[in-house]
């Protein structure tokens, strides 16, 4: 069956300080992973998209790994601000025609002064 | 940018009404679908379309319909609001079934059924 699993389920850090969020899926056969940001209240933006070639993005203060082998992949925020505060949300496509994404839970941060 | 737009922010609708949820694309896109996000439960798949007129049930259809007269509207119907509708109603686009990016969402409609 097609999951997408995403740890810690909500996480809380100090303004400045950086934080991983992990990934792990199965989801056959795997065309890319995507990471969301979801604010309170609105709709996800898209954050990063990687392929099953591409290992690292980076978008700002943001940045995604992906191991493939391990059907793993974490988001890393650098020097955290208050607006990081929203859901991020780990998505996973698979190859064939016409499926729509997978999507995991996400995981809730909160940023504090 | 393409740009999804979702009719109301928000809406309060009594028990057994009929609801209409409207969302419109400017890019074209074959493409659209229509969400539902619980706490704890995540995005969930209610109904997606190919192309006008086209439609396909998702993951949880029942309690809902769609409809797609023209390319870049699709609308999502309650025929009878219920209490367990009350959610966070999410639309999205797509160039097409072979584009795995260009994906993009709506703000979202938070529906709270009385």
């Amino acid at each position: 069956k097609n999951q997408v699993e995403q740890s810690p389920q909500s996480l809380i850090i100090l303004e400045g300080k950086n934080c991983t969020l992990q990934c792990n899926y199965t989801v056959s056969p795997f065309s890319n992973l995507r990471w969301y940001k979801q604010d309170t209240g609105r709709g996800p933006v898209s954050l990063t998209i990687m392929t099953f070639s591409e290992n690292t993005k980076s978008n700002g203060r943001y940045t995604a790994t992906l191991d493939a082998d391990t059907k793993q992949s974490s988001l890393h925020i650098t020097a955290s601000q208050l607006s990081d505060s929203a859901s991020y949300i780990c998505v996973v496509s698979a190859s064939q025609a016409g499926t729509a994404l997978i999507f995991g839970k996400g995981t809730t941060l909160s940023v504090s002064s | 940018d393409v740009k999804v737009t979702q009719s109301s922010r928000y809406l309060v609708k009594r028990t057994g009404e009929k609801v209409f949820l409207e969302c419109v694309q400017d890019m074209d896109h074959e493409n659209m679908f229509w969400y539902r996000q619980d706490p704890g439960l995540g995005l969930r798949l209610i109904y997606f379309s190919y192309d006008v007129k086209m439609k396909e049930k998702g993951d949880i259809p029942e309690g809902y319909s769609v409809s797609r007269e023209k390319k870049e509207r699709f609308s999502l119907i309650l025929e009878s609001a219920s209490t367990n509708q009350t959610s966070m109603y999410l639309c999205a686009s797509r160039p097409d079934r072979r584009s795995n990016y260009g994906y993009t969402f709506g703000s979202g409609t938070r529906l709270t059924v009385v």
